[in-house]
This record gives C-alpha cells, structure tokens and sequence, in this order.
C-alpha cells in the first residue's frame, strides 16, 4: 500500500503569512492528490484536485502544486477563515493523510 | 448545489449491525457522473474511505471492511445506505456520506459531504 506522509502536523503562522503543508508518499502517485481543509465540527472541504486544480469557489490564495512523490499546498497570504485542518489525499489510498493544523501564532 | 444528509441510530451495541441512509438533494444519484461514499473519522484522526457505489449498483470496498460492509442505493428515493456489521468499540466515530469522482476501481476522491453522523458502539 503506498503510505502517504504529512508535514508539519502542527503549523503556527499569522494572518498575511505564506503557509506550505507538503506531503510525501511513499512511491510516485503521478497527480492524483486532492487536498482538503476541515474546520472543528464541520465536513472536510474540498480545496483542490489532481495536484493543482482549484475547487470551484475556493480563493485563489490556495495552490497546490508537484507530482510523483511530493506535493505541497501553499496559502499565499493568510486569512483569519485558513486557520483549520488540511489534509492530503491519495486517490487510491482510502486513509487521508494524519493532517496538519494550522493555528494562530 | 448537491446537499446530503445521513440519518440513522447514534448509539448500536457491539456486535450489532449498523444501517445508516444518506438522502441527497440538489442531484440526482440516478443521473451518472458521480460515485457515492461513505466515509467515517475518528476523533483527531484523517478521514478513512468505507467504499463507494455507482448508480448502476458497481461497488468498490475498501478491503479493511470487505467482510463487513454494504453500501447500496436507492435511485428512487435519491438515497445511498451503509450497513456495517459486527461492530466494536473501534467503530465509534463519525460517519460522513459523500458524492465524488473515480478514476477506476479503487481511485477515488470526494467532491462533497454531508456533515456527518455520530456513532457510538457501546452497551
């Protein structure tokens, strides 16, 4: 099974910040990576899909970008509505990435 | 815009059999196009695939729950069902249905969600 890593788990930044979560797996997926943001209490959102393309209505502060085994989600300029879970997803893993937080510094 | 909602019980005993139903709105499960989900989460971990169903009844099931899981759906009701059994204290978490995309048997990512279900496995 390809293992897929997330890093940091934990990120603390400020509003106006460039964020980058990266994630890892274990060997090349090609682009078929989606990212999500979950906010506590509510369903994962989709952010964005094969690597790089954005969800419909998501801000164009979100990008993602990379392919084979690292892949990167960066938040040009942070909002205080960024500061949430992210998580990576392998489209043929069924288990997401363990997430990262995104929390006020 | 596409909206679900699972309903069902949110506490089962171990041992038990979970059925849980999930009715879209906004989209037709009939029409094609999309796959339907469900997905569950464990407190303070990520989300974990179950399986997913094509309208047409095509299923894929993630293999850590072959034995255990059904999904099926309903076109004329617009719904999709889980039915899990011999449940344990390690199903307590929240269930979420979903609509997505699959690029073969086993890729899979969703596109929405409901906003998901509590269940707890406990006597």
């Amino acid at each position: 099974d390809i293992q897929m890593t997330q890093s940091p788990s934990t990120l603390s930044a400020s509003v106006g910040d460039r964020v980058t979560i990266t994630c890892r797996a274990s060997q090349s997926i090609s682009r078929w990576l989606a990212w999500y943001q979950q906010k506590p209490g509510k369903a994962p959102k989709l952010l964005i899909y094969e690597t790089s393309t954005l969800q419909s209505g998501v801000p164009s502060r979100f990008s993602g970008s990379g392919s084979g085994t690292e892949f990167t989600l960066t938040i040009s300029r942070l909002q205080p509505d960024d500061f949430a879970t992210y998580y990576c997803q392998h489209y043929k893993s069924p288990t997401f990435g363990q997430g990262t937080k995104v929390e006020i510094k | 815009q596409v909206q679900l909602q699972e309903w069902g019980p949110g506490l089962v005993k171990p041992s038990q059999t979970l059925s849980l139903t999930c009715t879209v709105s906004g989209g037709s499960i009939g029409s094609g196009g999309h796959y339907w989900s469900w997905i569950r989460q464990h407190p303070g971990k990520g989300p974990e695939l179950i399986g997913y169903i094509y309208y047409s009844g095509t299923t894929y099931y993630n293999p850590s729950f072959k034995s255990r899981v059904t999904i099926a759906v309903d076109t004329s009701k617009n719904q999709l069902s889980l039915r899990l059994t011999s449940l344990t204290a390690a199903d307590t978490a929240l269930y979420y249905c979903a609509r997505g995309l699959s690029y073969g048997s086993g890729s899979y990512y969703p596109d929405y969600w409901g906003q998901g279900i509590l269940v707890t496995v406990s006597s």
